[in-house]
């Protein structure tokens, strides 16, 4: 059981595809994130929305489009995407405003570009 | 100096072991900490909040260290599914709000 639920779990597409990653929290939460995870590397933060407004974005490049239409709901396009984009994209959401407050994560999507 | 540091591991040890990892923060205005625990190929889990008193949830005891900045976690008895890799996160002001700052992980292996 898990409050975040991440779709597809996983892709695998062409470097000229377009595709979506879907995330929804059912916690109640008012922000929400995207984060990288390449093969036995660490979390990178890719994208933060707060309120539905994207307060950071962490060089990330264009090839991937966040999308934020309500607290609710995230998504990750993606076009144009490079074999070395293939990892697993990891959906998080947590009560902004206040410290202590835990971050939740959703079971991830994992990415391969062919 | 990177915002927080952690050992990469790997820990092996043996089932029945005591093992304790550390972490390290940079920010003295750090102001909650967590430890997850992240299993193979899986999404990080909440394994723990980290107060400033310390705290023990079964063979889990964490502890925060202000002055030195730097927390800690001490698993007791390790099991063989214990292994996994634990992150350490810290949550730290910036412009108004906050932000979660994930350590790069310790890898536990226990080993029967």
């Amino acid at each position: 059981e898990t409050g975040v639920t991440q779709t597809p779990r996983h892709l695998v597409m062409g470097m000229t595809n377009k595709k979506s990653l879907k995330c929804e929290q059912h916690l109640g939460h008012n922000a929400m994130y995207w984060y990288k995870q390449s093969a036995k590397k660490p979390l990178e933060l890719m994208f933060v929305y707060s309120l539905e407004e994207r307060v950071e974005n962490n060089s990330v490049p264009s090839r991937f489009s966040p999308e934020c239409p309500n607290s609710s709901h995230l998504f990750l396009h993606l076009h144009t995407l490079q074999p070395e984009d293939s990892a697993l994209y990891l959906c998080a959401s947590s009560q902004d405003g206040a410290a202590g407050n835990t971050i939740y994560f959703g079971e991830g999507s994992w990415l391969t570009v062919v | 100096r990177k915002e927080v540091e952690q050992d990469p591991g790997p820990f092996n040890v043996p089932e029945g072991a005591t093992v304790a990892f550390n972490c390290t923060y940079s920010n003295s205005a750090s102001q909650s900490f967590f430890w997850y625990r992240q299993d193979c190929r899986k999404e990080p889990k909440l394994l723990m909040s980290v107060y400033s008193s310390g705290n023990e949830d079964g063979r889990f005891t964490a502890q925060l260290n202000r002055a030195s900045q730097y927390i800690s976690l001490l698993i007791r008895d390790s099991k063989l599914s214990d292994s996994a890799t634990y992150l350490c996160v810290v949550i730290s002001p910036t412009s108004g709000t906050y932000k979660y700052i994930f350590g790069t992980g310790t890898r536990l292996k226990v080993l029967a």
